[in-house]
C-alpha cells in the first residue's frame, strides 16, 4: 500500500516563510502534489514533482528528493489567508499510476 | 462554465437507508474520484475511475458502490453496511494519463441520524 507522513500543525508568523515535509512509502511513483484546503471548502491544487528538484510558483515552492521519498512545500511571505490544511498526494502504486493517495495534513496557522 | 458539481451540498439521512451522492463535470476528464473525509483528517480514497463502464477500489470501499455510465458521472452510493456514514465526501476529476492536477468538487456533507 501508500502511506504518507506529515506534521499536523504548524504554526509561522506573517512574513516568514515555513516549510511542511511529507515522507512517503509507495510501490510504484509517478508524482508528487500539494493541496490547499481552507475550512469547509474543497482542496485546491499548488504544485506538483515528478523528478528530483525544486518547483517554483509564486509565493509557493515544492521539492522532491525521490531517493529519499521526501518532498516538502515551501510557503514564502506568509500572509494570513494561507492559514489552510495544506496535504501532500502521491500518484502510483499497486492501484496504478491512476490511483491518488493523500496524506492527513498539516494545518497551518499564520500568526500577526 | 467548466468544472465539477455535487448535490446537494448538505444531506441528512436515517440510519439504515442507502443514499447516492451525485457528481457531474464537463471538463471533458477521464478519471474520477471519490475521497471521505471526516473532521481534522485527510481524504481517503474511496473508489476511482479511470475510464466509462470501468472502477477501481480505493483504500475504503466497503460499504461503498459506485457507476461510470457516462463519462461526466461518477455518482457514489452509500449503503447501509457503511458503518459510520456520516462524512464529508469530495469527488475530483483529472484530465488524463499524465496530468497530476486534480479538480475538486465543492463536496457534500453527509449527516446520517
Amino acid at each position: 500500500g501508500q502511506s504518507l507522513e506529515q506534521p499536523s500543525e504548524v504554526t509561522a508568523v506573517e512574513g516568514a516563510i515555513v516549510q511542511i515535509n511529507c515522507t512517503y512509502q509507495t510501490s510504484g511513483f509517478y508524482g508528487l502534489s500539494w493541496y490547499q484546503q481552507h475550512d469547509g471548502g474543497a482542496p485546491t491544487f499548488l504544485s506538483y514533482n515528478a523528478l528530483d528538484g525544486l518547483e517554483e510558483t509564486g509565493r509557493f515552492s515544492s521539492f522532491l528528493s525521490r531517493s529519499d521519498s521526501y518532498g516538502y512545500l515551501l510557503l514564502q511571505e506568509l500572509q494570513m489567508k494561507d492559514s489552510a490544511s495544506y496535504f501532500c498526494a502521491v500518484r502510483g502504486g499497486s492501484g496504478g499510476y491512476q490511483k491518488v493517495t493523500f496524506g492527513t495534513g498539516t494545518k497551518l496557522q499564520v500568526i500577526p | 462554465d467548466g468544472g465539477i458539481t455535487q448535490s446537494p451540498k448538505y444531506l441528512f439521512r436515517k440510519e439504515g437507508q442507502n443514499v447516492t451522492l451525485s457528481c457531474e463535470q464537463n471538463l471533458n476528464h477521464d478519471a474520477m474520484y471519490w475521497y471521505r473525509q471526516d473532521p481534522g483528517q485527510g481524504l481517503r480514497l474511496i473508489y476511482y475511475s479511470q475510464i466509462v463502464n470501468d472502477f477501481q477500489k480505493g483504500d475504503i470501499a466497503e460499504g461503498y458502490s459506485v457507476s461510470r455510465e457516462k463519462k461526466e458521472s461518477f455518482p457514489l452510493t452509500v449503503t447501509s453496511a457503511q458503518k459510520n456514514p456520516t462524512a464529508f465526501y469530495l469527488c475530483a476529476s483529472r484530465p488524463g494519463p499524465s496530468a497530476d492536477t486534480q479538480y475538486f468538487g465543492p463536496g457534500t456533507r453527509l449527516t446520517v441520524l
